[in-house]
């Protein structure tokens, strides 16, 4: 059974371009998190998909934005790139619902950007 | 809003010897979970423990325990027999309880650097 995975792995941007980052959840989830972790720093939470909608949200800009699929792989975009904007962006999964679920975290990609 | 503060940027503990993690939470809520995430220099994510705040037992896995204290809204991560392997980074994490559709998010702390030295 294949965890989280998430591509790329690394990505190099220059500031002001736009970027997409994809996620596909392990075998059974249906909910899709995506945080911002900058380096030294605990990981932010981004916003959250469920049913191909955007459920919750933290305090992001509408810079960014994701999308969730069918098969429930998820999309994070963000638009207009500020070089604050570099960080590792970590994909989660969980099943949705109630209970003490454990969200499982992909390896996550490292944006830099320049 | 929630927060979670883990006080100690930097710890290091000898082979085989015991060390704690430290962590605080701030919350209105009675009802919330709460972990322990590891992170080593993979980046992956890895759940370490977890606790229910309706439970009064302290969570156990293995060589990990943790000391939950509601009232003080403290959370603190026992390593005992430390091995080179536990080096890593540790946050400590809150979800709240309350339904929402899909799941409710973490919240981390700033985390820990633990350094095992042989």
């Amino acid at each position: 059974d294949a965890g989280v995975t998430q591509s790329p792995t690394h990505l190099i941007k220059t500031r002001g371009q736009q970027v997409t980052l994809r996620c596909s959840p392990k075998s059974g989830h249906d909910t899709v998190s995506w945080y911002q972790q900058a380096l030294g720093q605990g990981p932010q939470f981004i916003f959250q998909y469920y049913e191909e909608e955007e459920r919750q949200r933290g305090n992001f800009p509408d810079r960014f934005s994701g999308h969730q699929f069918p098969n429930y792989s998820s999309e994070l975009n963000v638009n207009a790139l500020l070089l604050g904007d570099s960080a590792l962006y970590l994909c989660a999964s969980s099943p949705s619902g109630g209970g003490s679920y454990e969200q499982y975290f992909g390896p996550g990609t490292r944006l830099t950007v320049t | 809003a929630q927060t979670v503060t883990q006080s100690q940027p930097e710890m290091s503990v000898q082979e085989a010897e015991t060390v704690t993690l430290s962590c605080t939470y701030d919350t209105s809520e009675s009802d919330y979970y709460l972990f322990w995430y590891k992170q080593p220099p993979s980046r992956q994510m890895i759940l370490v423990i977890r606790q229910e705040a309706y439970k009064q037992q302290n969570a156990t896995e293995n060589r990990f325990s943790v000391n939950f204290q509601k009232a003080a809204k403290s959370f603190s991560l026992k390593i005992s027999d430390s091995q080179l392997g536990d080096a890593a980074m540790y946050f400590c994490a809150y979800r709240s309880a309350i339904r929402h559709s899909g799941n409710t998010p973490l919240v981390f702390g700033k985390g820990t650097r633990l350094s095992v030295i042989a």
